[in-house]
């Protein structure tokens, strides 16, 4: 059973740049949620998507945008690249079914550095 | 709003020695759940511990326990016989609801030393 995948693992971009980040959710999970963790920080919430529609939002700016596909898989994009945008980008799965407290499962992030 | 401080950066033990690790969380609300992570250098966030607002009891799962108490919005967890492989960065977070949000602490940084 293939647990959360991502793509691509590193990345290098230029300030101004665009970016899209590839994620496939654990098999049976069916919300994907995205964080973003600079260095030496916790993981910080970006959005999550459910049935193909963001869900929930947290404090980025609209240069971080979404989407969702019919196979549960997501993308992360990012428009106008700053410096400060350089993190580990992880993805996390879920059910939206089931217990409550539903874990979320991790994938290995994207390691972004924005030059 | 929702926050979790760890106010532990980095802590250093011998292999075998047992080690606390702390976590204080704020929400208003009555329904929340609260996790800890473990994150090795590999980077990718592995679940080891899981409990609702409901459920203070405290429990053991191998070398791993965890002492939850609301009077003092506590969730500190504890290993026991640390070993080499233990060393991570460990995160504490907390969220109110299915599928919600996580709320992560800044993290503690474990050593354990040979």
């Amino acid at each position: 059973d293939a647990g959360v995948t991502q793509s691509p693992t590193h990345l290098i971009k230029t300030r101004g740049q665009q970016v899209t980040l590839r994620c496939s959710p654990k098999s049976g999970h069916d919300t994907v949620s995205w964080y973003q963790q600079a260095l030496g920080q916790g993981p910080q919430f970006i959005f999550q998507y459910y049935e193909e529609e963001e869900r929930q939002r947290g404090n980025f700016p609209d240069r971080f945008s979404g989407h969702q596909f019919p196979n549960y898989s997501s993308e992360l994009n990012v428009n106008a690249l700053l410096l400060g945008d350089s993190a580990l980008y992880l993805c996390a799965s879920s059910s939206a079914q089931g217990l409550a407290y539903n874990e979320q499962f991790f994938g290995p992030g994207t390691r972004l550095t924005v030059l | 709003a929702q926050k979790v401080t760890q106010a532990q950066t980095e802590i250093s033990v011998v292999e075998k020695e047992d080690v606390t690790l702390d976590c204080v969380y704020e929400t208003r609300d009555t329904t929340y759940y609260l996790f800890w992570y473990k994150q090795p250098p590999s980077g990718e966030l592995v679940f080891l511990i899981r409990r609702n607002s409901f459920d203070e009891q405290n429990e053991i799962s191998g070398r791993y326990s965890w002492n939850f108490q609301k009077s003092t919005s506590s969730f500190n967890f504890t290993i026991t016989a640390s070993q080499v492989v233990d060393s991570a960065v460990y995160f504490c977070a907390l969220n109110t609801g299915a599928n919600s949000k996580l709320t992560f602490g800044k993290g503690i940084t474990l050593s354990v030393r040979p």
